[in-house]
């Protein structure tokens, strides 16, 4: 049973399109993350929801939405999709004080290699 | 701003070598120190972690040394396998913050 799920694993689309990723994590954990990977590798934090509300949000364009409808899920739309939007887009989840070392080990998902075109 | 910087950004090491990957951070506000282990096409997971109560902390073939006064802290994978091979990120956080910062990643080869 995947932990944490995300579709679609591939995207590939034109500039100036709208797509979504999904999310879902069935682990029970409260805390839900974004997290975009560059083709250096590089992984930045782009939102965290806790219990549904918004409790980081980086300095991501306005183009980009998360949403999450419930604490198992969470959601990003993308509007005007841009070259510099291509990327590995992976979803990740915590619940603080659990984990190995209470610490709230991030669980990821396999990420959705979104490429713009 | 890269709070967290990590060093190489790539390494090859001989199978039953010694591979380090070493991390230096700026903010003395973080006391959560995890490495995390990425294969191509999967997402990273959790290898070992350290607090800066300790300076040393071994899992297996995986220890971390940290040294709070120089604020650096290292991975090292002792007898390293081509198993190993894999992008290794370290990572730093504040307790009760639920924020990872993560180091720019070390490709990581093993040759048979």
């Amino acid at each position: 049973d995947t932990a944490v799920s995300q579709t679609p694993k591939y995207l590939v689309t034109q500039m100036g399109n709208d797509k979504s990723i999904k999310c879902e994590q069935n682990l029970g954990h409260d805390t839900m993350y974004w997290y975009k990977q560059d083709s250096k590798k590089f992984l930045k934090i782009m939102f965290s929801y806790n219990n549904k509300e918004l409790i980081i949000n980086e300095t991501v364009p306005n183009r980009f939405s998360p949403k999450s409808p419930d604490k198992a899920h969470l959601n990003l739309h993308i509007n005007s999709l841009e070259l510099g939007d291509s990327a590995v887009y992976f979803c990740a989840s915590s619940q603080y004080g659990s984990g190995r070392w209470g610490t709230g080990e991030l669980f990821f998902g396999e990420g959705s290699r979104l490429t713009v075109l | 701003q890269q709070q967290v910087k990590q060093s190489p950004q790539s390494l090859i090491v001989q199978k039953g070598g010694i591979s380090i990957i070493n991390c230096a951070y700026e903010n003395t506000a973080f006391d959560y120190f995890p490495w995390y282990q990425q294969f191509p096409g999967k997402g990273p997971a959790l290898l070992i972690a350290i607090r800066p109560d300790v300076s040393e902390k071994k899992e297996g073939r995986f220890t971390i040394s940290f040294n709070k006064s120089a604020k650096q802290f290292s991975l090292h994978i002792m007898d390293s396998q081509p198993g190993d091979s894999a992008t290794y990120f370290c990572a730093a956080s504040r307790q009760g913050a639920q924020k990872l910062v993560f180091g720019q990643g070390t490709r990581l080869t093993i040759n048979p």
